[in-house]
């Protein structure tokens, strides 16, 4: 079974370019998440899509960051404009359903904004 | 709010002992709490989910304990190998429950020696 996928591994952008991170879930899994870890910090929420639908955004910092999980399977992330804030370590996880709890991890996309 | 604390210190130990990784929260009491596994450059790895009413979980060399009277949980690695090393997350789920979002600990970093 292929594991959560995430693309790119890296991206260095200047300010105020957009970037797009893409998650593909582990076939199956209704249940995906975004997650960010910042310098120093610990991993923080984003969000929570249960297929197509956004079930929580309340993580989300600001509207400069937009996702979609368009048809239920892959996702993505898009930053427009990027700040020197964004920077950190993107991660996507995927969890199975209702009765599951432990959450699946992609490798995460490390952004640099410069 | 919310507040998980990790020894933010690594842990050094020797190979063969065994190591014990603390993870202390406050504020409410959750249904659940994991325990993760991330190395550098990786996404966690989830290892182990005790539940309020499991006072002890085990999965082959780890034992995880809850005690929701101290709110705290105890992540043990008995005869520790040099390939445990890694950083270890606590995580739960919020405050309103549900299936939703983990809120992490900023990890403790295991480490040990031959």
């Amino acid at each position: 079974e292929a594991g959560v996928t995430q693309f790119p591994s890296h991206s260095v952008i200047e300010k105020g370019q957009t970037v797009t991170l893409r998650c593909d879930p582990i076939s199956g899994h209704d249940n995906l998440y975004w997650y960010r870890r910042v310098m120093g910090k610990e991993i923080k929420f984003l969000l929570h899509f249960v297929k197509e639908s956004k079930q929580d955004e309340s993580g989300m910092p600001n509207n400069r960051f937009l996702a979609e999980r368009t048809g239920g399977t892959y996702s993505t992330l898009k930053v427009q404009p990027a700040e020197l804030e964004d920077s950190g370590v993107y991660f996507c996880a995927s969890r199975l359903g209702r009765n599951s709890y432990e959450q699946y991890f992609g490798p995460g996309t490390r952004l640099t904004v410069t | 709010s919310q507040k998980i604390e990790q020894n933010s210190e690594a842990l050094n130990i020797q190979e063969g002992k065994t190591a014990t990784l603390t993870c202390n929260y406050t504020n409410y009491s959750p249904a659940y709490l994991q325990w993760y596994r991330q190395d550098p450059g990786r996404g966690p790895v989830f290892l182990l989910l005790i539940r309020e009413n499991e006072k002890e979980k085990r999965k082959e060399r780890l034992k995880v304990t809850f005690d929701t009277t101290l709110k705290q949980s105890l992540f043990h690695i008995t005869a520790s190998q040099p390939a445990d090393s890694a950083t270890y997350l606590c995580a739960l789920p919020p405050r309103d429950g549900g299936y939703n979002k983990l809120i992490f600990g900023a990890g403790t970093r295991l480490a040990v020696h031959p």
